[in-house]
Parts: structure tokens; sequence; C-alpha cells
């Protein structure tokens, strides 16, 4: 498996575009995180889905961020219009947790999205 | 909340020293605590998942141990090289609320290894 897969892997853009960030997950993996790494905030958790349904999106910092996972291989999101206070590195991660009783299932990476608003 | 602390936050040591590094996490009740390493430019790697239940985990040079009721966590490098140089994130696997789980990322150790 080539592992998780994100695209592009660096975009700049101007305030008030707007951007579209895409993940391929491991084939399998029932979990699909949006992470956002800054150096102020370090990693944060901005959404995650289980089997294409978002399950906790309390990360996502305002309505200008949305996401979406129309089925198993493909998740986007969008920051629509962007802000410069929007630059940061964006991580796709999925995971292979099968239940609920052992959350024990190590998390799988994407290379990020480097993202520049300017 | 949850906090998780890396200290020192940046390291440097000569070729084939040993070294530790330290993650402290505020609240005890988590199911797991993962070790990542992190190239410049790259994700996240995972190296080391230990168990709540556990008290160590070894992969070759790397050896993790877990302390739930202090709430610290070491990673320890055996014999470290110029390609153990990047940075190391510690990351505890929290429940929270019904069925879900969340993962709090340390903020990092930024290792490098003069050769």
């Amino acid at each position: 498996d080539a592992g998780v897969i994100q695209s592009p892997r660096h975009e700049v853009t101007e305030m008030g575009q707007e951007v579209t960030l895409r993940c391929k997950p491991i084939s399998g993996h029932d979990y699909l995180f949006w992470y956002r790494q800054t150096m102020m905030r370090g990693l944060e958790l901005l959404i995650y889905f289980n089997n294409n349904v978002p399950i906790d999106d309390s990360g996502m910092p305002e309505d200008r961020f949305s996401a979406k996972m129309p089925n198993a291989s493909f998740s986007t999101l969008k920051i629509q219009p962007s802000e410069p206070r929007d630059s940061a590195v964006y991580f796709c991660a999925s995971s292979p947790r099968t239940g609920m009783v052992l959350p024990n299932e190590k998390l799988f990476f994407g290379s990020g999205t480097q993202l520049s608003v300017l | 909340k949850q906090e998780v602390t890396q200290i020192p936050a940046a390291l440097s040591v000569p070729e084939g020293e040993n070294l530790v590094l330290n993650c402290s996490f505020t609240d005890s009740a988590i199911y797991n605590l993962q070790w990542f390493r992190q190239d410049p430019g790259k994700g996240l790697t995972s190296l080391l998942l230990i168990q709540s239940s556990q008290r160590e985990q070894t992969s070759g040079r790397l050896n993790a141990s877990l302390d739930k009721s202090s709430g610290r966590s070491t990673l320890y490098i055996a014999a470290s090289q110029p390609g153990d140089s990047a940075t190391y994130l510690c990351a505890v696997l929290l429940p929270y609320g019904g069925a879900t789980n969340k993962l709090i990322f340390g903020t990092g150790t930024l290792l490098a290894v003069q050769p």
C-alpha cells in the first residue's frame, strides 16, 4: 500500500480564495483524521470520520472550514474564504481501528499539505 | 483539560550517545501513548505504542516506558545515529465522549545527532 496520500504537497494562494485539500486514506482503514500543525499551536485535530461519517468536528476553527468524505477512499478539507492565519501544514491520517473495545491501532499520517495564504 | 508536554524542546548530542526524551501528561486516564517521529517536510511515523496496561515497549534501539500514575513517558534511544535526527512527538489517546477517542499531541523534541 502506498500509505496515506495527500495533495497538493504545497499550496500558495491569496487571501479570500477557496482552498481544497485532498486525502486518500489507506485502503481498509475505518477512521480518517484531519490535523493542522503550526509552530504556535502544534498538532491540532480538526475533524475525524468513522466509516465516512463525521464523528467529531469540534476542532474545526470556524465556518470557513468544511470537510467531506464521500466514500471510503477520498476526503477533502475546504477553506472558503482563506485567510493568512490559515497558513499551516495540514495532515491527513487514517487508522485501522475496527472496534471500540481496544483503541490500540496506530495512526498512519500522510506527508501533509503546506498551505500559505498571502 | 489534558496537556502533554515534552522536555527538552531541542537536544543536540554526538553520535553514539544514549539519550532520553521525556513526555508528561496531566490526566492519567489514557488508553495508550504513542511516540512519533517527524522528519522535516514529512508526516509523522508511529514508532512505538504503549497500552495503558503496559510499562514499556521496545523496537530495535528504541525503548519507551510509561508510568501512568505519575503521568510520564520516556523514549530511550540507544547508540544514537545521525539518521535519528528528527522531531519526536508523544501523543496520548483519551476517552472522549461516547464511543470516540481523541489523540492529544505533545509539543515535540527536536533532536540533532552530530556525526
